[in-house]
């Protein structure tokens, strides 16, 4: 069965310094990976989604993540942190069986100016 | 604007009552979800429906109900059987064209129990 860990439920990183998100997945057959960004009292929003095409994948603002499988790995990163980064991110994979995303528990990415 | 609303923002549930979660898209989306979100927890899968009259159970349909009718309308109810009900619940909605997992996701009801 698939399964994600995010590591880290919460990352603090200055204004203007790299944003490094962790996120390692399990699945038994090639997946789709997905990162998704949440503001307080409100949904999710897609940032961006692997599936299977180019191993880097650029999202919006300014998000980016890179497939590895020999890590089993998707972290997100973004070059440069900015106030209204804070939220919490949370990664998904799916084994392409249609209907089934599931989430891991979620970072809280905080922002210091 | 195509969109997913979810209603009400807030909710709140005396003890022994049902409560109806509304959610309606106008993506014209074959797919749509019920997941409950608690905090450190992710989201867990409630149910689901790829088509009208046609819904399958999630990770964690016990003490809920779901009827679609429409396929605009997946709405949620939370039944006395629920003895834990206080959380956000997010609705969202895919499309077979776009692969059915990339999912879009309504703005949250919060459920809280009185």
């Amino acid at each position: 069965a698939q399964s994600v860990t995010q590591l880290g439920s919460h990352v603090s990183v200055s204004e203007g310094a790299l944003v490094l998100l962790r996120c390692n997945y399990s699945s038994s057959v090639p997946p789709y990976l997905f990162w998704y960004v949440q503001y307080p009292n409100q949904g999710l929003q897609l940032l961006l989604k692997y599936t299977s095409a180019a191993t880097l994948v650029k999202g919006i603002n300014g998000f980016e993540a890179e497939f590895k499988k020999s890590e089993t790995s998707f972290h997100l990163t973004k070059p440069s942190a900015h106030m209204s980064d804070a939220a919490e991110y949370f990664c998904a994979v799916s084994e392409g069986n249609g209907n089934k995303l599931v989430f891991g528990a979620g970072t809280i990415l905080r922002v210091k100016s | 604007d195509g969109g997913i609303t979810q209603s009400p923002k807030y909710l709140f549930r005396k003890e022994g009552q049902n409560v109806t979660l509304s959610c309606e898209q106008n993506l014209n989306h074959d797919a749509m979800y019920w997941y409950r979100q608690d905090p450190g927890q992710g989201l867990r899968l409630i149910y689901y429906s790829q088509i009208v009259n046609d819904f399958q159970k999630g990770d964690i349909a016990e003490g809920y109900s779901v009827s679609r009718e429409k396929k605009e309308s997946f709405p949620l109810t939370v039944t006395s059987a629920q003895k834990n009900p206080t959380a956000f619940y997010l609705c969202a909605s895919s499309i077979q064209g776009e692969g059915w997992e990339t999912q879009y996701f309504g703005p949250g009801t919060r459920l809280l129990v009185l």
